[in-house]
């Protein structure tokens, strides 16, 4: 199995624009973890799916950012429009229960 | 609010050190506390806990759960440079016990 996969791998753009990111999960694993890692704040979970049901959204930081998973093999992580302080690595995350599985980051720059 | 707190936030050792990482944590409904290690790229798994005063083990590296204390430390002997990386500790919070809360991690550099 490739692995949970994530595109783009690096992205940089400028304050304003809409950036999408986009992950593949691991074929069979119900839940999907979108997480936003960055030095001040260490990894935080913003999202999780299971099922393709959105379960858990309150680590999402504002209605700019909004994800999608409309089916098992497919989610998107979308912020419109994006600001600087938005420059992280975005992890794609997932699992069966009791195994976690991550990709290997987007790292976006926001200008 | 479920928190889980890292310390140091960064070390640097010789090779050769034995070094000792931290993790505490306050969660209302603890499930496992778990340790990987991120280096370039995606964080690798290496111990989840679950019950207090057993020690994991995988080569160098070995953990321990303090329920009581709400802690757990990681060590390394023998460090090597291949050991410099950031380690998370996180815990397992959500219902179904794979949602993860994140410390910020320790940044262990290892130098020859």
């Amino acid at each position: 199995d490739a692995g949970v996969i994530q595109s783009p791998r690096h992205e940089v753009t400028e304050m304003g624009q809409e950036v999408t990111l986009r992950c593949k999960p691991i074929s069979g694993h119900d839940y999907l973890f979108w997480y936003r890692q960055t030095m001040m704040r260490g990894l935080e979970l913003l999202i999780y799916f299971n099922n393709n049901v959105p379960i858990d959204d309150s680590g999402m930081p504002e209605d700019r950012f909004s994800a999608k998973m409309p089916n098992a093999s497919f989610s998107t992580l979308k912020i419109q429009p994006s600001e600087p302080r938005d420059s992280a690595v975005y992890f794609c995350a997932s699992a069966v229960p009791g195994e976690l599985f991550f990709g290997e980051g987007s790292r976006l720059t926001v200008l | 609010e479920d928190k889980v707190v890292q310390s140091p936030l960064s070390l640097v050792v010789h090779e050769g050190d034995t070094v000792t990482l931290n993790c505490s944590y306050e969660v209302t409904n603890f499930r496992s506390l778990l340790w990987y290690k991120q280096e370039k790229k995606a964080p690798t798994f290496l111990f989840m806990l679950t019950s207090s005063g057993i020690e994991k083990k995988s080569g160098r590296l070995s953990s321990i759960l303090d329920k009581k204390e709400l802690s757990s430390i990681l060590n390394i002997t023998a460090t090597q440079t291949g050991d410099s990386a950031i380690y998370l500790c996180a815990l397992k919070v959500n219902q179904a016990g794979t949602a993860l809360i994140f410390g910020k991690g320790t940044t262990l550099s290892v130098s020859s």
